[in-house]
């Protein structure tokens, strides 16, 4: 059973500093990996999706690696303002016992900038 | 820009009660899902649908039913809800095979039982 891991649960740091994310996963056959962000009470945001056969992806401010082999992804964030504070989840993409494709979820870092 | 749409932000509903919590995505997305989030415990998966009137269970399908009469809605149902049912609930959908164009998610139904 794929297992999706968060580490920390929870980050504090002042504004402008460079962040580093990490998920890690137990089972290395997925499809792509998806980082998406999450505001109190609120839906998910999609922020960056990394195929399988990707090392990483950019976008604005943010940049997402891959090591499929390790089990290991990265989101990294530079820097940051406080409009990043949300919590923010890695998903895996693979398939289910009946072949059909489900992603699993990590519990999430929960990020504050400092102003 | 595209959709899903859940019917309701806020419901509260007594114990015992059949509870159809809807989610519509207007992307022609074959594949839906729904999930619960708590906290600690992350996003879990209830049931999802790969096509109109297939399903497959999740993680945590007990408790729960679903229904996939048409490609743009997916259905919720807590039969009898319950307490430990108290939890803010999001809808999913996705294209295809691979995820190529990635998940799009509702801003989620939050669901008290009492």
């Amino acid at each position: 059973k794929q297992e999706v891991t968060q580490i920390p649960a929870a980050l504090s740091v002042p504004e402008g500093e460079n962040l580093v994310l990490n998920c890690s996963f137990t089972d290395s056959a997925i499809y792509n990996l998806q980082w998406f962000r999450q505001d109190p009470g609120k839906g998910l945001t999609s922020l960056l999706l990394i195929q399988s056969s990707q090392r990483e992806q950019t976008s604005g401010r943010l940049n997402a690696s891959l090591d499929k082999s390790s089990g290991r992804s990265t989101l990294y964030i530079a820097a940051s303002q406080p409009g990043d504070s949300a919590t923010y989840l890695c998903a895996v993409s693979t398939l289910s016992n009946f072949g059909n494709e489900k992603l699993t979820f990590g519990t999430g870092t929960r990020l504050t900038i400092i102003p | 820009d595209v959709k899903v749409t859940q019917s309701s932000r806020y419901l509260v509903k007594r114990t015992g009660e059949k509870v159809f919590l809807e989610c519509v995505q207007d992307m022609d997305h074959e594949n839906m899902f729904w999930y619960r989030q708590d906290p600690g415990l992350g996003l879990r998966l209830i049931y999802f649908s790969y096509d109109v009137k297939m399903k497959e269970k999740g993680d945590i399908p007990e408790g729960y039913s679903v229904s996939r009469e048409k490609k743009e809605r997916f259905s919720l149902i807590l039969e009898s809800a319950s307490t430990n049912q108290t939890s803010m609930y999001l809808c999913a959908s996705s294209f295809g095979w691979g995820g190529m164009e990635g998940y799009t998610f509702g801003s989620g139904t939050r669901l008290t039982v009492v």
